[in-house]
């Protein structure tokens, strides 16, 4: 059984760091790219980022909101992947999911999420 | 990157045919995905690729398209239904793009 377990959420201020964990099992790990998807309160999902399978985690990508602040990666020895998550501002207030992707051609999709954990950002 | 346009709320009687629709410009030349999320739980891929369903998703629970719009159908839908729904697709520059969701009520 596929799961995806998320931890490291919390309260930090603006400016603050923190460094999200999800534990995978249930799945050959390095053979997926991973991604993280966080939900703001009132609001829709939106996409965070990506590290890519095929085992060295070299190929990432970010959403533009997030660029230059937050840095995916991964360890395949730990079935784990982390978000690091730097400068943070009230607008990443949101739950962030831990997400296994896959490829159908050209598009990436999401099967498997994780329950999520609460990023809350306040002064 | 381009948006996915999605009703807030649809509201249907338990047993009648819920519709939700996703609009956007790259919707003909992308494929769509349907995720069901329930408070408190993860979301669950419910349609991929337009219209397939993945194993263990009730038959109630299909697919279409046309033109710019995906359109999620739950055939005789039930109270157990009830939860937030969002599409999603890539646009043409490939970026991840999620609908807003649509809470559907079924009383």
């Amino acid at each position: 059984e596929v799961q995806l377990v998320e931890s490291g959420g919390g309260l930090l201020q603006p400016g603050g760091s923190l460094r999200l964990s999800c534990a995978a099992s249930g799945f050959t790990f390095n053979n997926y790219w991973m991604h993280w998807v966080r939900q703001a309160p009132g609001k829709g999902l939106a996409w965070v980022s990506r590290i890519n399978g095929d085992g060295d985690g070299s190929s990432t990508r970010y959403a533009d909101a997030v660029k230059g602040r937050f840095t995916i990666s991964r360890d395949n020895a730990k079935n784990t992947i982390y978000l690091q998550l730097n400068n943070v501002r009230a607008e990443d207030t949101a739950v962030y999911y831990c997400v296994r992707g896959l490829r159908s051609g050209a598009t990436f999709y999401f099967d498997f999420w994780g329950q999520g954990t609460l990023v809350t950002v306040s002064s | 990157s381009s948006e996915l346009t999605q009703p807030p709320s649809v509201s249907v009687s338990p047993g009648q045919t819920a519709r939700i629709t996703c609009s956007g410009e790259a919707m003909p030349k992308k494929y769509a995905y349907w995720y069901q999320h329930k408070s408190g739980q993860a979301p669950i891929l419910i349609i991929y690729e337009d219209t397939k369903r993945p194993s263990g998703i009730p038959e109630r629970f299909s697919g279409s398209t046309s033109g710019t719009t995906a359109t999620l159908i739950i055939t005789g839908a039930q109270v157990e239904d009830e939860a937030d729904y969002h599409c999603y697709s890539t646009d043409i520059n490939g970026n991840h793009v999620f609908g807003g969701g649509s809470k559907l009520t079924v009383l």
